[in-house]
């Protein structure tokens, strides 16, 4: 079954603290980009990868890093969060990095930083 | 940078009647995508449109991207409980297929 799969779903941590939200697909899709989405503000693209080794900033990546070291994984990490990164953070994945291909997402993350 | 737009921000609708969400571009769509979700879940892909003036169907749900491919609208006939949720519109930011931006979404209420 195809799959995106994010880890954990649920995390409460507090403000300095270092952590990462893994992401796994199944496809081998080359395309894989992370978003967060904010009551009001909608989903906003953090960063995207158009292949292994290949990353680039999104709108907001103001905060995060993420590798792609393989293609099947893309993690997001937080280096030392704010609770302004309180937020439900999304994991997608494409075929490659072409227009009019569809977006696969993860089940989401659900992240609050005290 | 391109922006969508999306009307209404929210929609109750009595089951069984017919509903349409837009979805607005400041600049030309490549790609545009709809997606559902319920809340605080993941998106559920629904349709792609590529070429102005196209149309997709699927179930009871219409999307269509009009021939300028600055707005798209999903239509909903006969609505249902089970239609109940978050429409989201997005695009292709530019033609590289590399940035994506979303729309704020329409929340979608459906009384039974």
């Amino acid at each position: 079954e195809a799959q995106v799969t994010q880890n954990p779903r649920y995390l409460i941590t507090v403000t300095g603290k270092k952590l990462t939200v893994t992401c796994s697909q199944n496809m081998n899709h080359e395309y894989m980009s992370w978003y967060r989405q904010d009551p009001g503000l909608g989903l906003r693209q953090i960063y995207y990868s158009m292949n292994v080794e290949v990353t680039d900033k999104g709108d907001v990546p103001e905060g995060y890093k993420v590798s792609r070291k393989e293609k099947r994984n893309f993690p997001l990490i937080l280096e030392s969060p704010s609770p302004n990164q309180t937020s439900l953070y999304f994991c997608a994945t494409r075929i490659g990095g072409t227009w009019g291909e569809t977006q696969y997402f993860g089940p989401g993350t659900r992240l609050l930083v005290l | 940078s391109q922006e969508l737009e999306q009307s209404p921000q929210s929609l109750i609708v009595q089951e069984g009647k017919n509903l349409t969400i837009n979805c607005t571009s400041s600049k030309t769509l490549y790609g545009l995508y709809w997606y559902k979700q319920k809340y605080g879940e993941g998106l559920i892909f629904l349709m792609m449109l590529q070429k102005g003036g196209e149309e997709k169907s699927h179930e009871k749900i219409t999307a269509k991207l009009d021939e300028k491919k600055q707005q798209s609208s999903l239509h909903i006939t006969a609505s249902q409980p089970s239609h109940a949720g978050i429409y989201l519109c997005g695009a292709d930011a530019d033609n590289y297929g590399q940035n994506f931006v979303f729309g704020p979404g329409t929340r979608l209420s459906v009384l039974p």
